[in-house]
């Protein structure tokens, strides 16, 4: 397994600022993601951030609004851009370690709140 | 559009007896189905996998089955415990995406 840590755990932010959010993890690993939990709903994976190269986003997010930073393989940073209201969720990063059945380990995430 | 389904957003079991949480998936193409327990201000753990292989995967008190026909997965919890009380998810692989369900809330009541 991996120890993930996030900062911050949780912050409340004004409409059109934007917050970066930083995963750290315990061990090198090349495939990090992060995903976002909207109240109520599923985590839904916003972009895969692997080291080395540009993250990859899913449909429905775009680089303007969520860049994204992987500068070594222990290290990602998430911003939210230009902050609205809808966009209150918790982040979360987690990391693909290889194994055979594919899980992933999440960090405590980061608690949005948008004003 | 919603892949991995589930459609109970909370059980209630007392101490001691069987808690079934269900899944129903609708894409063909998953490999992999994973559980994941999360309790309140933590991420998501993962519990226990199955290979699409697979009809039945056990790790202690815990237990997946897989119905391809059905495309419906169920994760048993025998004897359920006051600590088991989280929401528990349901996840898909596919590719190199996990899809993830909306979560069944527990509570196991002493």
């Amino acid at each position: 397994s991996a120890v993930i840590s996030q900062k911050p755990s949780r912050d409340i932010c004004q409409r059109g600022t934007s917050l970066t959010i930083q995963c750290q993890v315990d061990s090198q690993v090349t495939m990090m993601f992060w995903y976002r939990q909207q109240p109520g709903q599923s985590l839904t994976l916003i972009a895969t951030a692997n080291q080395g190269s540009e993250a990859t986003y899913e449909s429905g997010f775009v680089i303007d609004k969520f860049p994204i930073s992987r500068p070594n393989l222990t290290f990602s940073t998430l911003t939210v851009s230009n902050l609205s209201p809808e966009d209150s969720s918790i982040y979360l990063c987690s990391v693909y370690l290889g194994t055979s059945s594919y899980e992933q380990y999440f960090g405590p995430g980061t608690r949005l709140t948008v004003t | 559009d919603q892949q991995v389904k589930q459609n109970s957003p909370s059980l209630s079991v007392q101490e001691g007896r069987i808690s079934i949480l269900n899944c129903d998936y609708t894409n063909s193409m998953f490999d992999y189905f994973l559980w994941y327990k999360k309790y309140p201000a933590e991420g998501p753990t993962f519990l226990i996998s199955i290979s699409s292989i697979k009809d039945k995967n056990e790790d202690g008190r815990f237990t997946v089955f897989l119905n391809k026909s059905a495309k419906h997965l169920s994760l048993h919890i025998v004897p359920s415990q006051p600590g088991d009380s989280a929401v528990y998810f349901c996840a898909a692989h596919s590719g190199y995406a996990l899809n993830f369900g909306k979560g069944t809330s527990l509570l196991v009541t002493p």
